[in-house]
């Protein structure tokens, strides 16, 4: 079982401003990192550390971390935002670990 | 051009081994970890293995542990995994990837297309 948890699907309206979570003991003491993953494509980072997007990655992705939970917010949603986003920790051994990942359908 | 490429993925029986090759090309391959990742079919993403930049330090998922081994080769700018008495649930695409590690920080920075591995009698 996964020490991350992430909401299995969320849906927004195109336009408008989404958070996608994930949760995890991990997030206390590591950074999460973000992945956008479209179908039939590998994952792409779009945000990791404190809220650094990697070139390319427009800025209306921004994240932040409270306490135990990491969030991944897209303000203004667009249609090929449309994806499935995993968010990554670290488990009790300090190794990587993958949330079960966020399916986010835009209306 | 900046890529990493996979290969070596293929159909094996129950109990069978692999070996998944990744060549690197378009940045000093030597300074950076590396890691396998796998996803199952319709599944989500499970990171599998890494190894740091000289190959003196790697780590494997429980799961994978006493049969699978990563390694690598910096003169060929090779990143390898040895899987061995593979079972059916380690049907995936396997993808390797670039590692950027730093203190609480840890990112998949770069990502191949990945290569299928199906376990099947």
């Amino acid at each position: 079982s996964s020490e991350v948890t992430q909401d299995p699907a969320v849906s927004v309206a195109l336009g408008q401003t989404v958070t996608i979570t994930c949760q995890g003991d991990s997030l206390r003491t590591y950074y999460g990192s973000w992945y956008q993953q479209k179908p039939g494509q590998a994952p792409v980072v779009v945000l990791y550390g404190n809220n650094i997007r990697p070139s390319g990655i427009p800025d209306r992705f921004s994240g932040s971390t409270s306490g135990n939970t990491a969030s991944l917010t897209i303000a203004g949603a667009q249609a090929e935002d449309e994806a499935d986003y995993y968010c990554n920790s670290r488990d009790g051994s300090a190794n990587p670990v993958f949330g079960g990942g966020t399916k986010l359908t835009v209306l | 051009e900046l890529q990493v490429v996979e290969s070596g993925g293929g159909v094996v029986r129950p109990g069978g081994s692999l070996r998944l090759s990744c060549v690197a090309s378009g940045f000093t391959f030597e300074d950076y970890g590396m890691s396998w990742v796998r996803q199952a079919p319709g599944k989500g993403l499970e990171w599998v293995a890494n190894i740091n930049w000289n190959g003196d330090s790697s780590g494997h998922v429980g799961s994978v542990k006493g049969r699978f081994t990563i390694s690598r080769d910096n003169v060929k700018n090779s990143l390898y995994l040895e899987m061995n008495r593979l079972r059916v649930e380690d049907t995936a695409l396997y993808y390797c990837t670039r590692d950027v590690r730093s203190g609480d920080k840890y990112v998949f920075d770069m990502w191949g297309q990945g290569t299928m591995v199906t376990v099947s009698s």
